[in-house]
C-alpha cells in the first residue's frame, strides 16, 4: 500500500517560496502519478498539479488558476517528490497534502496526512 | 472558466440512501472525466472512496457506489450509518491532465 509524507517549512514569509517534499514508501516513484492538493482553513479541496512519468519522461500539469507559481520535480532514488510554490500571499495558506493516483488509473487514490504551512510575517 | 457543481448540502435519515451528485457548468459529465469521490470528517486528511467512476477503493463498503446519472457523475451510499456524516468531494479530469474538485457537499445524518 502507497504511504506518503510531507514535510516543510512550519511557516513561510510572503513573497518567498514554499517548498514541500512528499516521501513515498510501498510504491516505485516510476508506477504512478504523484499529485499535491491544498485546503485552505474551513474551505474545500484544491487541486494543484501533478508529475509523473509518461513515455519514459516526466511530465507535469498544474491548475491553470496557480500560474507559472507552480513547480514540481521528482528524485526517484530519494523516492520523493516536490512542489514549490513561489511569491506566495496569505491566501496559500493552506493544509497541503500529497497524493498518489490510484494503481493502474487515474486521479487520487493515496492521500498523505496533510501539513498545514500559515503565510505570514 | 469551468466549474464542478455539488450540492453544498445534503441529509438523510440513518439506513436510508442518498445520491450525491458532481456535474460541470459547461457540459455533461462522463466516464471521460474519471469522476473521483472523497470522503472527509473534520481535522482529518481525505479519503478516497470510488476511483475512475466505479472503481471502490480498497476498505471501502459497496454501501458506496459511484456512476454517471444523466449528466453528472453519482455517488450513492445505501443503509446510512452516523459515522457517514461527512463532506465529501469529486474530483473531474477537466481534459489535457487538469483536474478539478468540487466544491464539497456537506452531508447530514439525521
Amino acid at each position: 500500500q502507497v504511504q506518503l509524507q510531507e514535510s516543510g517549512p512550519g511557516l513561510v514569509n510572503p513573497s518567498e517560496t514554499l517548498s514541500l517534499t512528499c516521501t513515498v514508501s510501498g510504491a516505485s516513484i516510476s508506477d504512478y502519478y504523484w499529485s499535491w492538493i491544498r485546503q485552505p482553513p474551513g474551505k474545500g479541496l484544491e487541486w494543484i498539479g501533478w508529475i509523473g512519468y509518461s513515455d519514459y519522461s516526466v511530465t507535469t500539469k498544474s491548475n491553470p488558476s496557480l500560474g507559472s507559481r507552480v513547480t514540481m520535480s521528482l528524485d526517484t532514488s530519494k523516492r520523493q517528490f516536490s512542489l514549490n510554490l513561489a511569491s506566495v500571499t496569505a491566501a496559500d495558506t493552506a493544509v497541503y497534502y500529497c497524493a498518489s493516483s490510484p494503481e493502474g488509473s487515474y486521479g487520487v487514490g493515496y492521500w498523505g496526512q496533510g501539513t498545514l504551512v500559515p503565510v505570514s510575517s | 472558466q469551468t466549474v464542478v457543481t455539488q450540492e453544498p448540502s445534503f441529509s438523510v435519515s440513518p439506513g436510508g440512501t442518498v445520491t450525491l451528485t458532481c456535474g460541470l457548468s459547461s457540459g455533461s459529465v462522463s466516464t471521460r472525466n474519471s469522476p473521483n469521490w472523497f470522503q472527509q470528517t473534520p481535522g482529518q486528511a481525505p479519503r478516497t472512496l470510488i476511483y475512475n467512476t466505479n472503481g471502490r477503493s480498497s476498505g471501502v463498503p459497496d454501501r458506496f457506489s459511484g456512476s454517471i446519472l444523466g449528466n453528472k457523475a453519482a455517488l450513492t451510499i445505501t443503509g446510512a450509518q452516523a459515522d457517514d456524516e461527512s463532506d465529501y468531494y469529486c474530483l473531474l479530469h477537466l481534459g489535457s491532465g487538469i483536474w478539478m474538485f468540487g466544491g464539497g457537499t456537506k452531508l447530514t445524518v439525521l
